[in-house]
């Protein structure tokens, strides 16, 4: 069965920290992995994509890695604002098909001022 | 482009009541997805679409859930009849398969079945 794991399931952390969100998942066939951030009573926005050939992607202060055989990815975040409070979702595509995305439950992220 | 859009965006009734939720998905987009998401069960995949045609709808819950896609700009969820066990947010989502597959989603119809 398809799964995804996040782990922690809530973070907390005083501002300007650095920090990971962890992810996992069961199979190592995948089509591409996706990181999005849910604000509290919205839709998910992407954050970055990583195809099933690429090791990494960054934008801005963020950085997503992939490493299929081990199942995991991670999500960095560089010098940690306020306004990167959210939950933040994992996805991994499998088969080969669009639509086939599986997502985890997230960690919600608070960064405290 | 106003990204994809959902109506309505909150919706209170009673149980039995027939409810429809809908979609506009991005234009050119050639793929449309139905989520639901739940604090028990996270983001569900309930069905989804490619050129306006469902590929897997093995994620509905049940018969009393039904998936349009008339055209390429519009989409329907209906539930008929409604149950409390409904009650979560209904999320669209669109992506292009030009575009690596990001998924982009809408703000989603918080369903309240009383």
């Amino acid at each position: 069965k398809q799964e995804v794991t996040q782990i922690p399931a809530a973070l907390s952390v005083p501002e300007g920290e650095n920090l990971v969100l962890n992810c996992s998942f069961t199979d190592s066939a995948i089509y591409n992995l996706q990181w999005f951030r849910q604000d509290p009573g919205k839709g998910l926005t992407s954050l970055l994509l990583i195809q099933s050939s690429q090791r990494e992607q960054t934008s801005g202060r963020l950085n997503a890695s992939l490493d299929k055989s081990s199942g995991r990815s991670t999500l960095y975040i560089a010098a940690s604002q306020p306004g990167d409070s959210a939950t933040y979702l994992c996805a991994y595509n499998y088969g080969g098909s669009q639509g086939n995305l599986i997502f985890g439950k997230g960690t919600k992220l608070s960064v405290k001022p | 482009d106003a990204g994809v859009i959902q109506s309505p965006r909150h919706e209170v009734t009673e149980m039995g009541q027939e409810v429809t939720l809908r979609c506009k998905p991005i234009s050119g987009h050639d793929y449309l997805f139905w989520y639901r998401q739940t604090m028990m069960r996270g983001l569900e995949l309930l069905i989804y679409f490619n050129n306006n045609v469902p590929i897997d709808d093995s994620g509905m819950p049940e018969d009393r859930f039904s998936a349009k896609m008339p055209n390429a700009s519009f989409s329907t969820l209906k539930i008929q009849p409604s149950e409390p066990r409904d009650s979560a947010v209904y999320f669209c989502a669109s992506s292009s398969w030009d575009n690596t597959g990001e998924l982009f989603f809408g703000e989603g119809s918080r369903l309240t079945v009383l």
